[in-house]
C-alpha cells in the first residue's frame, strides 16, 4: 500500500509570511500531484510534476518533486489570506494497468491578516 | 466551478437506510472518479468507472456499489448504512482512464444518524 504523509498537518501564519508544507513517502510515484481544497468544494489541481527534481512555479507557489520521486514539497512566499485552504498531495501509481490517485491527509493553512 | 455536478448537495439518513449518490461529468470526459472524505481517514479513492466499464478499485466496502451510465453519468449507492460512513462524497472526472487531471465535484456531504 503506498502511503503520502504531509506536514505539518495544521499551520497557521500571519499575512505576508513564507511557509513550507511537505509530502513523504516510502514508495515511487509516477507523478505527484497538488491540489488545494477551500471549505464546502471539492479539491482543485494547481500543479503536477512528474521528473524527479523537478520544480514548478505557479505566482507565489513553488513546487518541487524530491529526485527520488517520493517526496515533494510546496513552497508559498508571501502568503496572503486568500491562500487559506487544505492542501493535498496525491501520487500517482500503477497497479497493473490500473490507474490510480493516493492522497495524502493534508495540510491545513490558514493565513491571517 | 469544475463542470462536474453532484446531487444532492446534503443527504442526512438514519443507520440502516441506503442512499443513492449521483455525479454527471464534465462533457467530453469518460472516467469517473469517486472518493470518500472524513477526518480521520482523509480522501479515500473507491472506484473508477471509463466509459461505463468499471477500471480500478479501492477502498470500496462490499455494501458500496456504483455504476456508469452510457449517457456517462455514475451514481455511488450506500446500503446498509453505518455512523461511520458519514462523510463527505465527491465524484471527479476526467478525460482520460488514467493519468489525466482529474476534475472534481462540490461533493455529497452525508450524515448518519
Amino acid at each position: 500500500t503506498q502511503l503520502l504523509e504531509q506536514s505539518p498537518q495544521f499551520l497557521s501564519i500571519q499575512e505576508g509570511e513564507n511557509l513550507t508544507v511537505y509530502c513523504n513517502s516510502s514508495s515511487v510515484f509516477s507523478s505527484l500531484q497538488w491540489y488545494r481544497q477551500e471549505p464546502g468544494e471539492g479539491p482543485v489541481l494547481l500543479v503536477t510534476v512528474v521528473t524527479g527534481g523537478e520544480v514548478k512555479k505557479l505566482k507565489r507557489l513553488t513546487f518541487q518533486f524530491g529526485d527520488a520521486r517520493k517526496d515533494s514539497s510546496l513552497h508559498i512566499t508571501a502568503a496572503q489570506p486568500g491562500d487559506t485552504g487544505l492542501y493535498l498531495c496525491a501520487g500517482e501509481g500503477r497497479g497493473g494497468s490500473n490507474y490510480k490517485l493516493t492522497f495524502g491527509k493534508g495540510t491545513l493553512l490558514t493565513v491571517n491578516p | 466551478d469544475s463542470g462536474v455536478t453532484q446531487t444532492p448537495k446534503h443527504l442526512i439518513t438514519a443507520t440502516g437506510q441506503r442512499v443513492t449518490l449521483r455525479c454527471s461529468p464534465r462533457s467530453g470526459d469518460l472516467s469517473v472518479y469517486w472518493y470518500q472524505q472524513s477526518l480521520d481517514q482523509g480522501l479515500q479513492f473507491l472506484i473508477q468507472y471509463y466509459n461505463g466499464e468499471e477500471r480500478a478499485k479501492g477502498n470500496i466496502l462490499e455494501r458500496f456499489s456504483a455504476q456508469q451510465f452510457p449517457d456517462l453519468h455514475s451514481e455511488l449507492n450506500l446500503s446498509s448504512l453505518e455512523l461511520g460512513d458519514s462523510a463527505l462524497y465527491f465524484c471527479a472526472s476526467s478525460v482520460g482512464g488514467g493519468g489525466t487531471e482529474q476534475f472534481f465535484g462540490p461533493g455529497t456531504r452525508l450524515t448518519v444518524l
